[in-house]
């Protein structure tokens, strides 16, 4: 069965600098891959999604990237702020399954 | 729009008991998913309806949770008998349509305990 890892341990960066966060897959590549923001005590959020085709996506201070070969998406802040400090989640689609896979998420804290 | 609401935000019951979680999607959204979170099996779809129908039930972990969708403005979903380790928080969204690319909304949760 697909297996999804994200970096188990939080992430800790000072503030302005560009947070980096990891999502590997197995076996076959989605269809597409989305990442999701989730705050304490509230329901993800969804921020960007990217196809197999695409590379790379952005979306203001957000970067997303997609590399088919080597079975993993970047999830980039750039100039990241304590407001950007929540548990990031990527999600993948498979055709066949038809449902989103979610990881076990990154927890990511940006001091000042 | 308020979004998708959940009821109750938060439920404590004894082992063997039943427990109904509510949720009311966004307005005019086709598709709601029931999902559970767990810090061990991270967040799992459970269900998911399209038009009102349950499109794919297969990760109901068994028999004890039924999930209904009587009319497209409201869907529940059932544990009965609890048992702890059904402890974990419960999710629904919704999204447009059924296409896999629509986004998908999420409610606050329902944190269920099982004592």
């Amino acid at each position: 069965s697909q297996k999804i890892e994200q970096n188990s341990e939080a992430l800790n960066i000072q503030e302005g600098k560009t947070a980096t966060l990891t999502c590997n897959y197995t076996n076959y590549s989605p269809a597409y891959l989305q990442w999701y923001r989730q705050d304490p005590g509230r329901g993800p959020v969804f921020l960007l999604l990217i196809r197999e085709n695409e590379k790379e996506k952005r979306k203001e201070r957000l970067k997303v990237t997609f590399d088919t070969t080597l079975k993993q998406s970047l999830f980039h802040i750039t100039a990241s702020q304590p407001a950007d400090s929540a548990t990031y989640l990527c999600a993948l689609y498979y055709n066949q399954g038809g449902k989103l896979i979610f990881g076990q998420g990154t927890e990511l804290s940006v001091k000042p | 729009d308020a979004g998708v609401i959940q009821s109750p935000r938060h439920e404590v019951t004894e082992m063997g008991q039943e427990v109904t979680l509510r949720c009311k999607p966004i307005s005019g959204h086709n598709s709601l998913f029931w999902y559970r979170q767990t810090m061990m099996r991270g967040l799992e779809l459970l269900i998911y309806f399209n038009n009102n129908v349950p499109i794919d039930d297969s990760g109901m972990p068994e028999d004890r949770f039924s999930a209904k969708m009587p009319n497209a403005s409201f869907s529940t979903l059932k544990i009965q008998p609890s048992e702890p380790r059904d402890s974990a928080v419960y999710f629904c969204a919704s999204s447009l349509g059924r296409d896999p690319t629509d986004t998908q909304y999420f409610g606050p949760g329902t944190r269920l305990t099982v004592l």
